[in-house]
């Protein structure tokens, strides 16, 4: 079955520590990938998606991630969290031939330290 | 700017009562989702709908059906409410144009079934 993983629920960090969130999924074909962040009380919004192209995509807020498909991994980065960046992050694949459906990752909470 | 309006933040219902979702969205999106959202299990695939009467069963379709009258509007109803349907409810919608288009989420209806 097609799945998305994340491999860290929880992950506490102080301002300006680097941040990496692990994301790998399960599926052979061709994916689009995208990652959403949910702010405390808010709704999800989209950080960032990879498409085609350069596997390195850059989104808001100074986060980028990395596609590397022979890891089939798209980990999300940014050099220097603040506290605003506390929130759930979410990893989610959309397989090419499935229409507009997303598989989601189980979610990380990012905490940060002031 | 796309705007997913959920009928309620916070549903509190009964054990068997039938209970009823709304979702509208303001962007003439042809896609729409349902999601229930828990903890360590991020989001999950209730049912989705590419077009006006047209809907497909998710993941987790079971206790569940949908609607979908209009193209704004989509309904997600639980026939019976049982108590493991406590959890966050969430409505996406996407416009079926390109293949790299995201889904844009409303704010979420917390329903707890007692």
């Amino acid at each position: 079955a097609q799945s998305v993983s994340q491999h860290n629920h929880h992950v506490i960090l102080s301002e300006a520590a680097s941040l990496e969130l692990g994301c790998n999924y399960s599926y052979g074909g061709t994916v689009n990938l995208f990652w959403y962040v949910q702010y405390p009380g808010q709704h999800l919004q989209l950080l960032l998606k990879y498409f085609s192209g350069d596997p390195l995509v850059k989104g808001i807020k100074g986060f980028e991630a990395e596609f590397i498909k022979s890891k089939f991994s798209f980990n999300l980065r940014k050099p220097s969290v603040q506290w605003s960046d506390t929130a759930e992050y979410f990893c989610a694949v959309k397989p090419y031939n499935q229409g507009g459906k997303l598989i989601f990752g189980q979610g990380t909470e990012l905490s940060v330290k002031p | 700017d796309v705007k997913v309006t959920q009928s309620s933040r916070y549903l509190v219902k009964r054990t068997g009562e039938k209970v009823f979702l709304e979702c509208v969205q303001d962007m003439d999106h042809e896609n729409m989702f349902w999601y229930r959202q828990d903890p360590g299990l991020g989001l999950r695939l209730i049912y989705f709908s590419y077009d006006v009467k047209m809907k497909e069963k998710g993941d987790i379709p079971e206790g569940y059906s949908v609607s979908r009258e209009k193209k704004e509007r989509f309904s997600l109803i639980l026939e019976s409410a049982s108590t493991n349907q406590t959890s966050m409810y969430l409505c996406a919608s996407r416009e079926d144009r390109g293949l790299d288009q995201p889904q844009h989420f409303g704010d979420g209806t917390r329903l707890s079934i007692l």
